[in-house]
């Protein structure tokens, strides 16, 4: 079964921590994506990708194909980075299999 | 810079109704998708659709239909309304490879 395992669900720091959340799946994929949802909001794309590692400002997202793992990192965390981040797969065709989310406070 | 609307962001209809949501890309996409999100289930897939009148059960598709009449515009329909389909409903539209998703600002539907 095609499965995407996202750690931890819930993730409260202070204001200035690197952060780190991960992503686990079972089986080969053509693309991974973090998303992000600020409450009450909708979701917003902020990366994709299928090897290596993508770097936004203070985010960077890495992959690791052989062992189907994939971290997200913030680096100087921000209270504008609470939000829920989600990890999505594609397996191979255009429908995303989710994670069940990954809910961040950062505190000030 | 809008990319994928909803209707609505907030709706309130009565148990039984008929219920229309709509939304609108203008990216040009082939696919398109209607999701509900609920706490503690994460996002799943009520239908797909690859095409213009193409369309493709996803994960919870019972008491849901849809229609594609034109590319641009998927629409999800609650043919009667029931409590349980009070939740957040998001669409979202992709291209070809590598199927970047694009999501809508959501529907917050509650059924009475």
């Amino acid at each position: 079964k095609n499965e995407v395992e996202q750690s931890p669900q819930n993730l409260t720091a202070q204001e200035g921590e690197f952060i780190t959340i991960n992503c686990s799946y079972s089986v080969g994929i053509s693309a991974l994506h973090w998303l992000q949802q600020h409450p009450g909001g909708g979701i917003v794309s902020l990366f994709m990708l299928s090897s290596g590692k993508k770097k936004h400002g203070r985010l960077i997202a890495t992959i690791n194909i052989q062992e189907k793992h994939s971290s997200l990192h913030i680096t100087a965390s921000h209270p504008r980075d609470s939000a829920v981040y989600i990890c999505a797969v594609n397996f191979g065709n255009e429908k995303l299999t989710f994670g069940t989310g990954t809910r961040l406070t950062i505190i000030p | 810079d809008v990319k994928v609307t909803q209707s609505s962001r907030y709706l309130v209809k009565r148990t039984g109704e008929k219920v229309f949501l709509e939304c609108v890309q203008d990216m040009d996409h082939e696919n398109m998708f209607w999701y509900r999100q609920d706490p503690g289930l994460g996002l799943r897939l009520i239908y797909f659709s690859y095409d213009v009148k193409m369309k493709e059960k996803g994960d919870i598709p019972e008491g849901y239909s849809v229609s594609r009449e034109k590319k641009e515009r998927f629409s999800l329909i609650l043919e009667s309304a029931s409590t349980n389909q009070t939740s957040m409903y998001l669409c979202a539209s992709t291209g070809a490879l590598p199927y970047e998703q694009y999501f809508g600002p959501g529907t917050r539907l509650t059924v009475t």
